[in-house]
């Protein structure tokens, strides 16, 4: 069964680290783009951050310079290292798949989609 | 960075409606467009991909269209498990983008 399980999540202090870590089984996380996605409560989706099968990544402009996406293909796991955190990154962080269509050639990258979803894992930064 | 509106933000719709949601992109991005479902506390789901396509295992009342500027997801007839937030999401720059989702509720 394909899963991603996300965990790391939790309290940080403003100016704090959190790393958070996502689990794959069933796929492998070097042969897919994968990305970090977030929510903060009650608004919308925002996304966070893409790792290409290149290892070339992407950040949003409220993360660059304090996020790093990596991953581990021994562990076939994803990461979202999150430095200097703020306020404002308190959401939900979800991981997700992303399935890439090789047809399909939009600079940098192949079209892809969301397909697989972890549940997500909460961090939230307070003082 | 490509900014992506919907509309409406709010709709209320009762059981067996048509009813359609708006995503305009405020530059053309071809049909790298996708549509997710949210349901409150749960993860995002896929529905349409490419702007059309549909993803696998999802219902075929769910249909998407359009291509450059505009799209639209229309559900053909409402069903009470189709009540929820629902996002659009462009990948056509490496920064990609959400729409600001369009809440789904019973009338």
């Amino acid at each position: 069964e394909v899963q991603l399980v996300e965990s790391g999540g939790g309290l940080a202090q403003p100016g704090g680290s959190l790393r958070l870590s996502c689990a794959a089984s069933g796929f492998t996380v070097s042969s897919n783009y994968m990305s970090w996605v977030r929510q903060a409560p009650g608004k919308g989706l925002e996304w966070v951050s893409v790792i290409y099968t290149g290892g070339t990544t992407y950040y949003a402009d409220s993360v660059k310079g304090r996020f790093t996406i990596s991953r581990d293909n021994s562990k076939n796991t994803l990461y979202l290292q999150m430095n200097s955190l703020r306020f404002e990154d308190t959401a939900v962080y979800y991981c997700a798949r992303d399935e890439i269509d090789y047809s399909n050639y939009v600079y940098p990258h192949y079209y892809y989609y969301m397909d697989v979803w972890g549940k997500g894992t909460t961090v939230t930064v307070s003082s | 960075d490509i900014q992506l509106t919907q509309s409406p933000s709010f709709l209320s719709a009762s059981i067996g409606d048509r009813v359609t949601i708006t995503c305009r992109a405020s530059q053309g991005i071809n049909s790298y467009l996708a549509w997710y479902q949210q349901i409150p506390g749960k993860a995002p789901k896929l529905l349409i991909y490419a702007a059309s396509t549909l993803q696998s295992g999802v219902p075929s009342r769910f249909s998407g269209s359009g291509s450059g500027t505009e799209f639209t997801l229309t559900i053909s007839s409402l069903q009470p498990e189709d009540f929820a937030v629902y996002y659009c999401q462009q990948v056509k720059s490496y920064i990609s983008t959400f729409g600001q989702g369009t809440r789904l509720e019973i009338k």
